[in-house]
């Protein structure tokens, strides 16, 4: 699986826009992109995944660059529930069962 | 449906002494996963079982052993603990196919070894 970057840690004002970026330069053609994000000491939840095209479900969106070289996750309105760590993940879907977690970013969403 | 449900949740062990970490899902998921995560780091896999009956090493399965019951279940066991096994511990599953990178984690099991 590709290795991804993010920043360790960000902040956002509440009611805000938080865009949390990756990078995956050295994605490949069959891998897809995850976000997942981790609040308190809780279990990962899942987030939202894409291959090249832009994805929204009613948690975020994601934007993935046409080169697909690096990806945003965009939390629209964060709230206070938002702080917490979130991964980006890149692997294939088929013939790889593995998902492999980096350390994230921790996202604190400010009042 | 209560997803991927993890016992103990909390468990103080000697040194040298075993246990089974359990985990069972409702989801009719065919793949299980566990994880272990230290203080501030990311998810490291230890095993995974992409079906009933088979089983393979992750990044950190030494010290560990698994074992697929069914398709529900699917365990993990420390022999001989060691204060290196201090962690907290996480199951997850998943569907095969389109959506198997959706991974459902239980709530956790934290693990202290004296």
């Amino acid at each position: 699986d590709a290795k991804t970057t993010q920043p360790p840690s960000m902040d956002c004002a509440e009611g805000r826009a938080a865009n949390l970026p990756c990078n995956h330069s050295t994605i490949s053609g069959n891998e897809y992109v995850y976000w997942y994000r981790q609040i308190h000491s809780q279990g990962p939840q899942y987030i939202i995944h894409g291959l090249k095209n832009n994805e929204t479900n009613e948690m975020a969106s994601l934007i993935i660059t046409e080169d697909r070289k690096s990806s945003t996750l965009i939390l629209p309105h964060a709230t206070l529930r938002d702080t917490a760590v979130y991964y980006c993940i890149v692997r294939a879907n088929f013939g790889n069962e593995k998902l492999t977690f980096g350390t994230g970013t921790r996202l604190t969403i400010i009042p | 449906n209560a997803g991927v449900t993890q016992t103990p949740k909390f468990q103080v062990l000697k040194t040298g002494q075993s246990m089974t970490l359990q985990c069972a899902q409702d989801m009719n998921h065919n793949s299980m996963y566990w994880y272990r995560q230290d203080p501030g780091m990311g998810l490291r896999l230890i095993y995974y079982s992409a079906s009933e009956g088979t089983t393979d090493k992750g990044e950190v399965p030494n010290g560990y052993n698994v074992s697929r019951l069914n398709k529900r279940e699917f365990s993990l066991r420390l022999e001989s603990a060691a204060p290196s096994q201090t962690s907290v511990y996480f199951c997850a599953s998943s569907e095969r196919g389109r959506r198997t990178g959706e991974l459902f984690f239980g709530e956790g099991s934290r693990l202290t070894v004296l």
